[in-house]
């Protein structure tokens, strides 16, 4: 019962260097969130979708890009890595909005040089 | 602008003990409200929640009220127990809005 995956868990990148996380999920969610936790910021949303071929931005969508070609998977990407891009990354599913539990994966640590 | 706010970074009880974590929200919009509890190196994990035409909602040890004039909610955790150390995150949605507003969490520690 896998629920919310996220690859990879850990990863250093030097600054500009490119990189995608992986987020899949195997219980039919429409919706998927990508959300960013930091130290004193709580969980801050950067991007979302409501279902295949959709993405919106969040709170904090600047240096990021989504893409939701399969309904199971949800793809987040830095194209130019920057040290403020430090951060542990987690993505979440739900089955309904607004009112939709959301469902988490571990988390992605990501760290920039 | 903080929509959703969690005043209290931290709290330290006794176990046994009632442990009472606020949050307070500004949008008007807001209409459900949900507990989250994330302990290190894991997701967060879905607690407990609450819709705006109810003012409680209870599971188990777990309490949640709610004050629509106030635009106030606390979770009560009744007796606290060492499990239960973690951080506790408010959220909150409403009308359209599909995505839910955080807020920036609350480090209880129930000490045995």
């Amino acid at each position: 019962n896998a629920g919310v995956t996220q690859t990879p868990k850990f990863r250093v990148l030097k600054t500009g260097q490119s990189m995608t996380l992986l987020c899949a999920q195997d219980m039919n969610h429409e919706y998927m969130y990508w959300y960013r936790q930091d130290p004193g910021m709580g969980l801050r949303l950067i991007h979302y979708s409501v279902g295949e071929g959709t993405t919106a931005k969040g709170e904090v969508p600047d240096g990021y890009n989504v893409s939701r070609l399969k309904k199971q998977n949800f793809l987040l990407g830095l194209e130019s890595a920057a040290p403020s891009q430090t951060s542990v990354y987690f993505c979440a599913s739900s089955e309904q909005q607004p009112t939709g539990e959301l469902f988490f994966g571990e988390g992605s640590r990501l760290t920039v040089l | 602008d903080q929509q959703v706010k969690q005043n209290s970074p931290s709290l330290s009880v006794q176990e046994g003990r009632i442990s009472i974590l606020n949050c307070d929200y500004t949008n008007s919009m807001f209409d459900y409200f949900l507990w989250y509890k994330k302990y290190p190196a894991e997701g967060p994990t879905f607690l407990i929640s609450i819709s705006s035409i109810k003012d409680k909602n209870e599971d188990g040890r777990f309490t949640v009220f709610l004050n629509k004039s106030a635009k106030h909610l606390s979770l009560h955790i009744v007796p606290s127990q060492p499990g239960d150390s973690a951080v506790y995150f408010c959220a909150a949605s409403g009308g359209s809005n599909y995505k839910l507003t955080f807020g920036k969490g609350t480090l209880l520690t129930v000490n045995p």
